[in-house]
């Protein structure tokens, strides 16, 4: 999607290792959110920031960890990834004024092994 | 959380309108209700929003009941592009919201 990408697309890593997703935006959105989806589970919460180093926590944030040192980038940590944690990521931004809707990134497909 | 609720799959023939209900009943008084769409594994895509009255845009029309308990997506002249799940969801509008998705309805557009 225009003005938003996520690195890297695709991500096999092994069980126990730690692992960085990235959000990159241009659109100097204030709000930036990591979700995962699951089959069965839609999308789902992780974290969410709304300014720089200003973060908190979604409804699965177990074993997540985030950081947004610029405006821009928003990385979404595994401090260990699990099995349980293969999925699809997707980051999603938003201005924060007045009524709009979200953008959504084309997603980070990560397996856990 | 915000609720919804919606059928979890329809059809609909190629070039018909395609109608998509959902039922928000909790939805409060500055709450918009928002539609968006997921082609394959694509992020969602956003395809219109509403407050109280009835909108349009080049995607879509969305109708919003008086007591806004429910709303209708439609889709006016389905292709078989628009084959995907499409998520109601309410929110206040401000960007700051957890936003909720459901499980959504998968349309599938039939040729």
């Amino acid at each position: 999607d225009a003005g938003i990408t996520q690195s890297p697309r695709h991500k096999v890593t092994e069980t126990g290792t730690p692992v960085t997703l990235r959000c990159h935006q241009t659109e100097n959105h204030r709000y930036m959110y990591w979700y995962r989806q699951d089959p069965g589970h839609g999308l789902r919460l992780i974290h969410y920031s709304y300014g720089v180093k200003d973060t908190d926590k979604g409804e699965v944030s177990d074993g997540y960890s985030v950081s947004r040192s610029k405006t821009e980038d928003f990385l979404l940590t595994l401090e260990s990834a699990t099995s349980s944690q293969t999925s699809v990521y997707f980051c999603a931004i938003s201005p924060g004024q007045g009524d709009y809707g979200y953008t959504f990134g084309s997603g980070t497909r990560l397996t856990v092994v | 959380d915000a609720k919804t609720t919606q059928p979890t799959s329809m059809d609909c023939a190629e070039g018909r309108a395609a109608n998509l209900p959902c039922n928000h009943s909790t939805i409060s008084g500055n709450e918009y209700v928002y539609w968006y769409r997921q082609i394959h594994s694509q992020g969602p895509q956003y395809i219109i929003h509403g407050l109280k009255n009835n909108e349009t845009n080049e995607m879509a029309s969305l109708i919003i009941t008086e007591d806004r308990k429910s709303s209708t997506l439609i889709l006016p002249h389905a292709t078989l592009r628009d084959t995907a799940v499409y998520y109601c969801i309410f929110a206040q509008g401000r960007g700051n919201e957890k936003l909720t998705f459901g499980t959504g309805t998968r349309l599938t557009i039939i040729p």
